[in-house]
């Protein structure tokens, strides 16, 4: 799996659009981008994913950029619930390939 | 969607005991699994995969004698912590990935295991 960069560490003010980037330089042309969170003492949750073109859910908005090399994940109207640390993840989209998980950036949503 | 029980939620252990953890799918069947430990303020690391009917494949420095995996089912794994040791103390998390699942919709994770030897 391709590597992922992420700060460590960033604060949104609730309400605020949150959002999050992933720098994945050397993403092949089969992986996709996964981003998953995790609130504090409990299992990852999945919250979005894309190939190129930009995603939306009813949870977040992922933004990749032309070249792939880098993605933003918006939280568009972060609430204190939204604390915590999410994860950017690259890789292929077939069989069961397993997810490799990178340091993420810890969200705390300031009320 | 896709539910992982994971038991126990937490567990405390005397030094030198064994934990079995197990993690089900309840509404689905997966023929693989994998096991997750994270340390405090750290990021979860893959300990195993694990295959229904076959041996579990085990990440680089994971000892398969001391971290056993049991897949007997499509719809459960368990893993057992052996002869525990403080240092084996973390949160252990599962997770499982619908067979019939296209893309990445089928990757479901337990609540984790806050396992914890004194």
């Amino acid at each position: 799996d391709a590597k992922t960069t992420q700060p460590t560490s960033m604060d949104c003010a609730e309400g605020r659009a949150a959002n999050l980037p992933c720098n994945h330089s050397t993403i092949s042309g089969n992986e996709y981008v996964y981003w998953y969170r995790q609130i504090h003492s409990q299992g990852p949750q999945y919250i979005i994913h894309g190939l190129k073109n930009n995603e939306t859910n009813e949870m977040a908005s992922l933004i990749i950029t032309e070249d792939r090399k880098s993605s933003t994940l918006i939280l568009p109207h972060a609430t204190l619930r939204d604390t915590a640390v999410y994860y950017c993840i690259v890789r292929v989209d077939f069989g069961n390939e397993k997810l490799t998980f990178g340091t993420g950036t810890r969200l705390t949503i300031i009320p | 969607g896709a539910v992982v029980s994971q038991h126990p939620s937490w567990v405390i252990c005397k030094s030198g005991t064994s934990v079995k953890i197990e993690c089900r799918s309840l509404d689905f069947q997966a023929t693989t699994m994998f096991w997750y430990r994270q340390f405090p303020k750290q990021s979860l690391m893959l300990m195993a995969t694990s295959n229904e009917g076959s041996k579990a494949t085990y990440e680089q420095g994971v000892e398969k004698d001391k971290f056993l995996i049991n897949h007997a089912s499509l719809t459960l794994s368990t893993l057992t912590v052996t002869s525990a040791h403080p240092e084996d103390s973390s949160f252990y998390i599962c997770s499982a990935r619908d067979r019939w699942a296209g893309g990445n919709y089928g990757y479901t994770f337990g609540s984790g295991t806050r396992l914890t030897v004194v």
